[in-house]
């Protein structure tokens, strides 16, 4: 079974702060995700990478930037945290262009 | 650019009702449709595919190409149903550039 983790479950940071969400997926997927997800808005794509060193704008990038240095990793990076930021962030992973996204269990960010 | 609507926010049912979540789609080319459930406090997860022609856990949802909607429904409603559902919208074959979601039905089965 595909297990994508996200290193935190809770956290909160202030404004201004730099603020690093990690995600590891086991399943040697090519594609990984980060979402965000709030209330009456959905999920909302923020970046994905198809690739390790490759990275794509998804429908909501401004203010956040990814790494994925490995294959099995996806990083999202706030640079300057902003309290509009404050939700909650999925990672997925798919093994393919079309197959199933599997969801970790998402990072609740708040920013003070 | 595709796009994926679900009409209704929140749908309350009584347990043993029929249920139907709605979602119509916009894509020009051949879309691939899911359904997500996220129960409470747990991760979000497939419920099913319309390319798998499956039912899961008594749901099934059909591809209506001419109306662009991809309805999930269940003949009878259980309390283990009340979760957040989501529709979501893959480009058939292509590229991975993950998924357009809905903004998502929230699901309430009342006893």
């Amino acid at each position: 079974d595909v297990k994508v983790t996200q290193s935190s479950r809770y956290l909160v940071k202030r404004t201004g702060e730099k603020v690093f969400l990690e995600c590891v997926q086991d399943m040697d997927h090519e594609n990984m995700f980060w979402y965000r997800q709030d209330p009456g808005l959905g999920l909302r794509l923020i970046y994905f990478s198809y690739d390790v060193k490759m990275k794509e704008k998804g429908d909501i990038p401004e203010g956040y930037s990814v790494s994925r240095e490995k294959k099995e990793r996806f990083s999202l990076i706030l640079e300057s945290a902003s309290t509009n930021q404050t939700s909650m962030y999925l990672c997925a992973s798919s093994l393919a262009g079309d197959s199933p996204l599997h969801f970790g269990n998402g990072t609740r960010l708040t920013v003070t | 650019a595709q796009r994926v609507t679900q009409p209704e926010k929140l749908l309350s049912v009584f347990k043993g009702a029929p249920v139907e979540l709605k979602c119509n789609y916009s894509y020009s080319g051949s879309p691939e449709l899911f359904w997500y459930v996220q129960y409470s406090r747990q991760r979000l997860q497939l419920l099913l595919r319309h390319i798998s022609r499956e039912s899961i856990k008594g749901f099934t949802a059909d591809l209506n190409k001419g109306e662009t909607s991809f309805h999930l429904k269940k003949p009878f409603a259980q309390e283990e149903d009340s979760a957040m559902y989501y529709c979501a919208l893959s480009r058939l074959g292509g590229g991975a550039d993950g998924l357009t979601f809905g903004k998502g039905t929230h699901l309430i089965i009342q006893p």
